[in-house]
């Protein structure tokens, strides 16, 4: 079965600084990836996805994540940290055939001054 | 832009009632799921549904269940509520067929009492 792993539940950075979120997926198969971010009181919003090609994504708000299939990785990274990127971000795992998604426990990202 | 919404925002609810979470899609998606969201543990998927009529267990079903009469929307179901069901309850939806993201409502907290 897929399963996700997060390290850190807890991130703090300062403003400017780089940001960096772990995630180490497990999957019999080539995986879907994905990353959502998550701001106070509401859903989830898609940051970034994975499914074949270009091993670095680009996604939305200057983030980007590098799928290592050795690794069995897939970091979030932002160069530089800003206030409004305060949020909880999970990474997830799809099962290849069919439509769930597994979650990571997430990992809430604090950004300092 | 594909629309998801939970009918309620903030929820308070007794033991033992039955209490009804609605879902409702604009964009004529085939798949729908609900999930629960609890500190430190992420999303964990209760329930999902691929078609009218269809549902599926995920993995965490106990006192759970779900209905699906019309495509667009997917309501969740407990039927006696208890206090350790108070939680932040997600909706999604998803197109069938291509590799997409989940579409996220805004979510229900959910508090027992």
């Amino acid at each position: 079965a897929q399963s996700v792993t997060q390290l850190g539940s807890h991130v703090s950075v300062s403003e400017g600084a780089l940001v960096l979120l772990r995630c180490n997926y497990s999957s019999s198969v080539p995986p879907y990836l994905f990353w959502y971010v998550q701001y106070p009181n509401q859903g989830l919003q898609l940051l970034l996805k994975y499914t074949t090609g270009a091993t670095l994504v680009k996604g939305i708000n200057g983030f980007e994540a590098e799928f290592k299939k050795s690794e069995t990785s897939f970091h979030l990274t932002k160069p530089s940290a800003h206030m409004s990127d305060a949020a909880e971000y999970f990474c997830a795992v799809r099962d290849t055939g069919f439509q769930k998604l597994v979650f990571g426990t997430g990992t809430r990202l604090l950004v300092s001054p | 832009d594909v629309k998801v919404t939970q009918s309620s925002r903030y929820l308070v609810k007794r033991t033992g009632e039955k209490v009804f979470l609605e879902c409702v899609q604009d964009m004529d998606h085939e798949n729908m799921f609900w999930y629960r969201q609890d500190p430190g543990l992420g999303l964990r998927l209760i329930y999902f549904s691929y078609d009218v009529k269809m549902k599926e267990k995920g993995d965490i079903p106990e006192g759970y269940s779900v209905s699906r009469e019309k495509k667009e929307r997917f309501s969740l179901i407990l039927e006696s509520a208890s206090t350790n069901q108070t939680s932040m309850y997600l909706c999604a939806s998803l197109t069938a067929g291509r590799v997409q993201p989940q579409h996220f409502g805004d979510g229900t907290r959910l508090s027992i009492l």
